[in-house]
């Protein structure tokens, strides 16, 4: 079973500040996902990757597949980036479903 | 619809009492998942359904949990004997392949509350 540590767990910072997320996951994985969750609930997907480096708008994220880390970078922050970004990844070989980090909750003040 | 469509939004049920959660993927999405996630915790991956294959069901919690996806499209999950840690946010996923190859879409979640 895939083990997925994703830190921190809580961040706050003031706007304009680079903002990184790391998860790290325990066995090869085929792919992983990038999630963002806004207060009351909803998700969105923003990033799938399974080697290199992905960007759109002012989010990166990158992933390290021999160390089995990836890193979620926001540039140049908002307060409405203000959500809890979740790390979840396909284990390769496993069964098909994800295996999800608990979150890290992000808060940007203005 | 654009998105992933579940209903009912909010659902109120009584210890006992069996539910369903419906799940509406995005049209000619082939691949569609159940999570939950309870009050302060993670996502926890519930069956998956990929195309006509057996759907893993591995992330069931227990028996009184099932889900059939017919005609490949319309997801509905039941509980039976619904108990209160069965309360919990319920989310629906669906991606036009497997999810390890292509972006996931979530639905706006079932909010489960057994009382």
């Amino acid at each position: 079973k895939n083990e997925v540590e994703q830190s921190p767990q809580n961040l706050t910072a003031q706007e304009g500040e680079f903002i990184t997320i790391n998860c790290s996951y325990s066995v090869g994985i085929s792919a992983l996902h990038w999630l963002q969750q806004h207060p009351g609930g909803g998700i969105v997907s923003l990033f799938m990757l399974s080697s290199g480096k992905k960007k759109h708008g002012r989010l990166i994220a990158t992933i390290n597949i021999q160390e089995k880390h990836s890193s979620l970078h926001i540039t140049a922050s908002h307060p409405r980036d203000s959500a809890v970004y979740i790390c979840a990844v396909r284990s390769k070989g496993g069964a098909d479903g994800l295996t999800f980090g608990k979150g890290t909750h992000l808060i940007i003040q203005p | 619809g654009a998105g992933v469509s579940q209903s009912p939004s909010n659902k109120v049920t009584e210890k006992g009492k069996d539910v369903e959660l419906r799940c509406d993927p995005i049209s000619g999405h082939t691949a569609l998942y159940w999570y939950r996630q309870s009050l302060g915790q993670g996502l926890e991956f519930l069956i998956y359904f990929q195309g006509n294959s057996a759907p893993d069901k591995s992330g069931l919690p227990s028996d009184r949990f099932s889900a059939e996806r017919t005609g490949g499209s319309v997801s509905t999950l039941t509980i039976q004997r619904t108990q209160q840690e069965d309360s919990a946010v319920y989310l629906c996923a669906s991606s036009s392949r497997q999810g390890g190859g292509s972006p996931l879409h979530f639905g706006n979640g079932t909010r489960l509350t057994v009382t």
